[in-house]
């Protein structure tokens, strides 16, 4: 079953604007909320992390909101470029494990 | 350093066969977790070996196994392959404790398999 939801499904932004990438979870036991970047052929890669005890997180261009009374997180690209151009997975997971919980991925197209 | 390496990266089987994946972690990694990548259902986990032990499992039926070795080198088979099963499988490992906020995933290139 999906407990992480993730929107919107593509995204479109022009070099230098703000992609912003939104998902929400049912399960309250989450405690890892980490975003993974694929491009075409490859593995996802760790983006950036966070964990809900802190509301917000940044590194570079891309910085975590978190919401924990409204169960929502979303990732932002200030200054999107064209090579950001990629698949981006939200993910959620618990505890000491390895079980990650993913969203079902949003297409992000930085135009040129 | 080198990466996660899956093989084989490519292969097509038919209805019924079997087929065995490899995964060869990061050197000093000792979990490596499987995932399932396919276009309708996305990313699900299938399950996460820690030091030769399954420690972990997601929702999937019986066909789908798994096991690690001593070197922590992990393989996954699946049997009686159905139509369905064609997908991307994606190995990730980590150094396995304290949950992956302390240890990063670091996931293969994936092993793509068409199911005919």
């Amino acid at each position: 079953q999906q407990q992480v939801k993730q929107s919107p499904q593509s995204l479109i932004v022009q070099k230098g604007g703000i992609s912003i990438i939104n998902c929400a979870y049912e399960n309250t036991a989450f405690d890892y909320f980490p975003w993974y970047q694929q491009f075409p052929g490859k593995g996802p890669a760790l983006l950036i992390a966070i964990r809900p005890d802190v509301s917000e997180k940044k590194e570079g261009r891309f910085t975590i909101s978190f919401n924990k009374s409204a169960k929502q997180f979303s990732l932002h690209i200030m200054d999107s470029q064209p090579g950001d151009s990629a698949t981006y997975f939200c993910a959620a997971s618990k505890g000491n494990n390895n079980d990650m919980r993913f969203g079902a991925g949003t297409r992000l197209t930085v135009k040129p | 350093k080198a990466g996660v390496t899956q093989t084989p990266r490519y292969l097509i089987k038919t209805r019924g066969q079997q087929v065995t994946l490899s995964c060869s972690p990061i050197s000093g990694h000792r979990s490596v977790s499987w995932y399932q990548q396919t276009p309708g259902q996305g990313l699900q986990f299938l399950f996460e070996y820690f030091s030769e032990t399954q420690r972990n499992k997601g929702n999937f039926p019986g066909r789908f196994s798994g096991r690690q070795f001593s070197n922590s080198r992990s393989e996954m088979n699946v049997s009686t392959l159905e139509l369905g099963d064609s997908a991307l499988y994606l190995c990730a490992s980590s150094l396995g404790v304290g949950g992956p906020s302390t240890g990063e995933l670091f996931f293969g290139e994936g092993s793509r398999l068409t199911v005919l």
